[in-house]
């Protein structure tokens, strides 16, 4: 069983809609969530960090479910801007411990 | 505008030989991480670097090697390449102590034919 895993995707969504992502982790230990956002050929952008309380940024709201180690990010009104891959990240700690990736959920927001 | 930049941002090379790839770090940034992006796969961890000394490791043979200098940058060494060895490779860096803190460069494009 892979560390994170995603919906294999691809999303393609017409703007305007909502669209939501699930992740789930195996590692029990994992102490911090992430999704990070990568355009096509460039390098991942961290998109927000993800607390046990959920959390929100706009258009975008995360939450985070330790007991089913489940992960969920969610965007409302999608833009054509939001046309991108969205990977959910996990570690171990808050401290020197690598990033453990998905594979990743490529979206694509149609107009 | 990153912090962290990587060079060459391209580079193509043969089967069997070997390549050098270099990150200069965010000033202040002492841990440094490379990450393997094959294409349609998310970041693998190659190894981390603290204070000049290898701290964590994925897995990955030992052809892959690294290391980091006194002013933060680093440089991620592959012997013996391989086609497997074609994908995107990524610096990150981080101040440590902040695992949500990670800049990661623009990556280098290796292409092993």
């Amino acid at each position: 069983r892979k560390e994170v895993e995603q919906d294999p995707g691809p999303f393609n969504v017409p703007e305007g809609a909502t669209v939501a992502f699930n992740c789930t982790y195996s590692n029990s230990a994992s102490q911090s969530f992430f999704w990070y956002r990568q355009d096509c050929r460039k390098e991942p952008k961290l998109l927000m960090s993800v607390y046990s309380s959920g959390n929100e940024d706009g258009r975008f709201t995360a939450q985070l479910n330790r007991a089913s180690q489940y992960i969920s990010l969610l965007i409302r009104d999608s833009k054509l801007s939001d046309s991108a891959t969205y990977l959910c990240v996990v570690s171990l700690n808050s401290g020197n411990t690598p990033l453990v990736f998905g594979k990743g959920t490529r979206l694509s927001v149609i107009a | 505008e990153t912090g962290v930049t990587q060079s060459p941002t391209h580079l193509i090379k043969t089967r069997g030989q070997q390549v050098t790839l270099r990150c200069s770090s965010q000033s202040g940034h002492n841990t440094v991480s490379w990450y393997q992006q094959a294409l349609g796969q998310g970041p693998q961890f190659i190894f981390q670097y603290y204070r000049e000394e290898e701290n964590g490791r994925g897995n990955f043979p030992p052809r892959f090697s690294g290391l980091q200098f006194p002013n933060y940058s680093s440089e991620l060494n592959v012997n013996a390449l391989e086609l497997d060895d074609s994908a995107l490779y990524l610096c990150a860096s981080n101040r440590g102590g902040e695992g949500y803190g990670y800049t990661f460069g623009s990556g280098t494009r290796l292409t092993v034919v």
